[in-house]
């Protein structure tokens, strides 16, 4: 199975500061055929399901404002909240799709310092 | 608009079975992969299983496999996923999930709010 580690396990940040959460995973998860990486954020509120953030490791999902960035490839990747608002606070999560099962990182916990 | 509205969630003794629905509309459902994910109280996300557009291809996690099945009817827009031989362990809010795409291969666009499941006697 492929074991995704985010880092760090907590955060918090000022309002209008900058926030980075990584996730490693334990094989690559780039697809060379398509050049693509299987690699998506989660970002989950109290209380509700999961929301796509981003996917192939950069792609912004529809809707999603765009202070929220994704970077990296292979195996290291970086989900990047430009200026933190109120309503970032959440828990947040990587997953790779490239094989099953699909496994997610075992979740970063953001707040406002 | 795409919804999932999963059903079936309850108390169950440990030992016994019980069967999740998850309703789908606002898409073609027959040829979209589904997914269920739990998520432990206070813990993270689980990945369940997946089964593919037409029903032919799944897959389970690992610590799963035999106890749980997952099915679809696409004349009913519905995903069901049979837990059996129910555990503590298996106490958990139950998501049914989506992918754009008629096998896994891509994230999970979509989540239901839920269902929860709690194994207690």
């Amino acid at each position: 199975d492929i074991v995704m580690t985010q880092s760090p396990d907590s955060l918090a940040v000022s309002l209008g500061e900058r926030a980075t959460i990584n996730c490693k995973s334990s094989q690559s998860v780039l697809y060379t055929s398509n050049n693509k990486n299987y690699l998506a954020w989660y970002q989950q509120k109290p209380g509700q399901p999961p929301k796509l953030l981003i996917f192939w490791a950069s792609t912004r999902a529809s809707g999603v404002p765009d202070r929220f960035g994704g970077s990296g490839s292979g195996t290291d990747f970086t989900l990047t909240i430009s200026s933190l608002q109120a309503e970032d606070v959440a828990v947040y999560y990587c997953q790779q799709y490239y094989t099953t099962p699909y496994t997610f990182g075992q979740g970063t916990k953001l707040e406002i310092k | 608009q795409v919804q999932l509205v999963e059903s079936g969630g309850g108390v169950v003794q440990p030992g016994r079975s019980l069967r999740l629905s998850c309703a789908a509309s606002g898409f073609t459902f027959s040829s979209i992969a589904m997914h269920w994910v739990r998520q432990a109280p206070g813990k993270g996300l689980e990945w369940v299983a997946i089964i593919w557009y037409d029903g032919t291809t799944k897959f389970y996690a690992d610590s799963l496999k035999g106890r749980f099945t997952i099915s679809r009817d696409n004349a009913k827009n519905t995903v069901y996923l049979q837990m059996n031989s129910l555990r503590v362990e298996d106490t958990a809010v139950y998501y049914c999930a989506r992918v754009d795409a008629g096998d896994g291969y891509k994230p999970f666009d979509f989540w239901g709010q839920g269902t929860l499941v709690t194994v207690s006697s």
